[in-house]
C-alpha cells in the first residue's frame, strides 16, 4: 500500500512555464514532508521541505503548497529552466519515526528549451 | 571531503550468488538507510541502522542481509541473488536529531544487474 501517491509520474514543461507536482497521503501521523531532487546517475538530494505548520514555503523558484485538511502537497517550479529537468520525488515521515523517509513514487520533469 | 560513498558503481551477477553493497560516509551521522529505486516505484525503504550495532527492517528487507559494526560503514548484502533484486540501491544517512526531518544525504547508487 502507497501511503505517498504522486502525480504526474512525467511531466513536459516549456521554458518558462510553471511546473506542477503533486502529492496526496494517507497518513495522519506525518509531520514532515521533503521533496527531493534526482539527476541521471545521481543520488537524490533534499530540494525544499515544508511543515504541516504552513501552507507555504517558498525557496527561490520552488514553493510547496501544503493542504492539511486534503493530505495534499505540492511542488511549483516557477520560470522552469532546461537545468531543472529532473526526477522529483515527495516524500513524508513521522516524529518517533527515526528519520525514516516514505517517498512518492516520483515524476520525471522535461523541461523544453 | 568524500561525504557518502557506495561501490561497486556497477556490479552484474548471476541468480543465486552472493553481493556485497557497501556503504561508507565520512559525517559519523548516526542513521545510515538503504533504499531500491524501481521505476514507478519510487524509493523504497530496505534497511535502516540507528547507531553502529542497531539495526531494523523497512518496507522491503527480505533476502537482505545488513550489518554496522562501525558507524560509518553500512553494507547490504543479498545472501542469494535473484532477477526481481536488480535494481539501483542507494545509501543515504542523517544526522541523530531530536524532531524527524533531518535531511538524508544520498550516495551515487550502484546499479546491480541480476541475470
Amino acid at each position: 500500500q502507497q501511503q505517498v501517491k504522486q502525480s504526474p509520474q512525467s511531466l513536459i514543461v516549456q521554458k518558462g512555464g510553471i511546473s506542477i507536482i503533486n502529492c496526496a497521503y494517507e497518513n495522519t501521523a506525518f509531520d514532515y514532508f521533503p521533496w527531493y531532487q534526482q539527476f541521471p546517475g545521481k543520488g537524490p538530494a533534499l530540494l525544499i521541505a515544508i511543515r504541516p505548520d504552513v501552507s507555504e514555503k517558498k525557496e527561490g523558484r520552488f514553493t510547496i503548497s501544503f493542504n492539511k485538511s486534503a493530505k495534499q502537497f505540492s511542488l511549483h517550479i516557477m520560470d522552469s529552466q532546461p537545468g531543472d529537468s529532473a526526477t522529483y520525488f515527495c516524500a513524508a515521515s513521522k516524529n518517533n519515526a527515526g528519520n525514516m523517509l516514505t517517498f512518492g513514487g516520483g515524476t520525471r520533469l522535461m523541461v523544453k528549451p | 571531503d568524500a561525504g557518502i560513498t557506495q561501490s561497486p558503481r556497477y556490479k552484474i551477477t548471476e541468480t543465486g550468488r552472493q553481493v556485497t553493497l557497501m556503504c561508507h560516509q565520512t559525517w559519523s551521522h548516526s542513521y545510515m538507510f538503504w533504499y531500491r529505486q524501481d521505476l514507478g516505484h519510487g524509493l523504497r525503504l530496505i534497511y535502516y541502522s540507528a547507531a553502529a550495532d542497531i539495526t531494523d527492517k523497512g518496507e522491503v528487507p527480505d533476502g537482505y542481509v545488513v550489518s554496522r559494526s562501525k558507524t560509518e560503514n553500512f553494507p547490504l548484502t543479498l545472501e542469494s541473488a535473484t532477477r526481481s533484486q536488480t535494481s539501483v540501491y542507494f545509501c543515504a544517512s542523517s544526522e541523530l536529531a531530536a524532531r524527524t526531518g533531518e535531511t538524508q544525504y544520498f550516495g551515487p547508487g550502484t546499479r546491480l544487474l541480476v541475470l
